[in-house]
């Protein structure tokens, strides 16, 4: 089946530093992805933050960025300088393409947990 | 832009008790889901509907029951509530080839 692993637990940043959050994944059943950053922040509904459909492009929201590396496959959130309201649940999630016979199941990873300290 | 509802907001039921979870959405996607959501355990998919009247298992599926009783709506019923339990069941729904929305979630409590 289709996984995806992402930095567990909680990362902790003081504000102005960088961040990156790693994202790999596994889509045997898909083979080529489509790939989304979700957050959540406090006290609001998860909302998507950004997604790549292209390998090789990269995606962009609110000063994060991701990068589709169809190699690696990878694609981790990453970000120069964090604010203490970045502070927020990030889940990284694959889905397939639409096609006929598609999976209609987006696999999300178990979320990690962003605290930004001033 | 469109938006999913979900009913109630807080739920609070007994050991053994059937309790159903509404949701609507005015998208007009064909998709639906129910996720229930863990701290430490990310969203693990119930179960999801493809169109109306048709429905398709998840990974935790049991102890859940769901209906798609028209496009716009999707229900989800825990069939008999686990004493201790504490978990928020989120409502999704979506188009081939684009992102999943979400609703806000209803926060369930069993005493």
């Amino acid at each position: 089946g289709d996984s995806v692993t992402q930095t567990e637990g909680q990362v902790t940043v003081s504000e102005s530093k960088s961040l990156i959050i790693n994202c790999t994944y596994s889509a045997t059943s898909i083979g080529y992805p489509n790939l989304f950053w979700y957050v959540r922040y406090p006290g609001e509904g998860l909302q998507l933050l950004l997604k790549v459909i292209t390998a090789g492009q990269k995606g962009s929201s609110r000063g994060f960025e991701a990068t589709y590396n169809k190699e690696a496959t990878s694609f981790h959130l990453q970000k120069a300088s964090v604010q203490e309201s970045d502070s927020a649940v990030y889940y990284c999630a694959l889905s397939d393409r639409g096609t006929s016979g598609g999976n209609y199941k987006p696999t999300f990873g178990k979320g990690t947990s962003l605290v930004v300290h001033p | 832009g469109g938006i999913i509802t979900q009913t109630p907001k807080f739920l609070i039921g007994q050991e053994g008790q059937k309790l159903t979870l509404k949701c609507q959405q005015n998208f007009n996607h064909d998709t639906m889901y129910w996720y229930r959501q863990d701290s430490g355990k990310g969203l693990r998919l119930i179960y999801y509907s493809i169109t109306e009247n048709d429905l398709q298992k998840g990974d935790l599926s049991e102890g859940y029951d769901a209906s798609r009783e028209k496009k716009s709506s999707f229900s989800l019923t825990v069939t008999s509530a686990q004493k201790n339990e504490m978990a928020v069941f989120l409502c999704a729904s979506r188009e081939a080839n684009t992102e999943v929305f979400f609703g806000k979630g209803t926060r369930l409590t069993v005493v």
